[in-house]
């Protein structure tokens, strides 16, 4: 397996404009989760999904972020409208199940909004 | 939002020397504890995932051991390495937060040569 796929790697926007990032999660697993990267607060979890159901969405910072898991090998995070302060690298994650079983990270996407 | 403690923020050391680093976590609603390593421009990777409080993991010149009643986890590196140098991350799984892990600041190892 090709591992944890996220897209693109990089993405350069300006305020206002909205932003999608990608993940495509390793086959077969069951959990996908979506976390931010930051300075300030480290690693910070925004929202996951359990057999393409969201199971919390607490950490999502506010309404101009959203996620959809439409099927098991795919999933969206979407920022509109971007602000300067969203950028940040934004990783993708599965494991095989919710509970007890370690994660796999994408490579991350790196977000720079201007 | 769950209090994962890693300390030292940072550490610095000479090839050859021995480290340790503590995560501390809620003791109450406990499900697992894991340990990661993340090395510059790369995804974090998998050290160790335990549950049981007095377990100890090793792989290699890593190990680790978990105290759940009073709520912290001990990695330590024997006979650091220049490979060695990296972002330690731990993070918490409970029962009170689905299960999801929530993570560290970590602590960056610089081991020289």
């Amino acid at each position: 397996d090709a591992g944890v796929i996220q897209s693109p790697r990089h993405e350069v926007t300006e305020m206002g404009q909205e932003v999608t990032l990608r993940c495509k999660p390793i086959s077969g697993h069951n959990s996908l989760f979506w976390y931010r990267q930051t300075m300030m607060r480290g690693l910070e979890l925004l929202i996951y999904f359990n057999n393409n159901v969201p199971i919390d969405d607490s950490g999502m910072p506010e309404d101009r972020f959203s996620a959809k898991m439409p099927n098991a090998s795919f999933s969206t995070l979407k920022i509109q409208p971007s602000e300067p302060r969203d950028s940040a690298v934004y990783f993708c994650a599965s494991s095989l199940h919710l509970m007890n079983t370690e994660a796999f990270f994408g490579q991350g996407t790196r977000l720079t909004v201007v | 939002i769950l209090n994962v403690e890693q300390s030292p923020q940072s550490l610095h050391v000479q090839e050859g020397d021995s480290t340790n680093f503590t995560c501390s976590f809620p003791s109450s609603n406990f499900y697992a504890l894991h340990w990661y390593r993340w090395e510059t421009a790369k995804s974090p990777e998998a050290l160790f995932v335990m549950t049981l409080n007095g377990d100890e993991k090793k792989k290699g010149r890593i190990s680790a051991t978990l105290n759940t009643k009073e709520g912290y986890s001990y990695l330590y590196i024997k006979g650091s390495q220049p490979e060695d140098s990296a972002t330690y991350l731990c993070a918490f799984s409970g029962s009170n937060s689905g299960y999801a892990l929530n993570f560290g600041k970590g602590t960056s190892l610089l081991v020289t040569p």
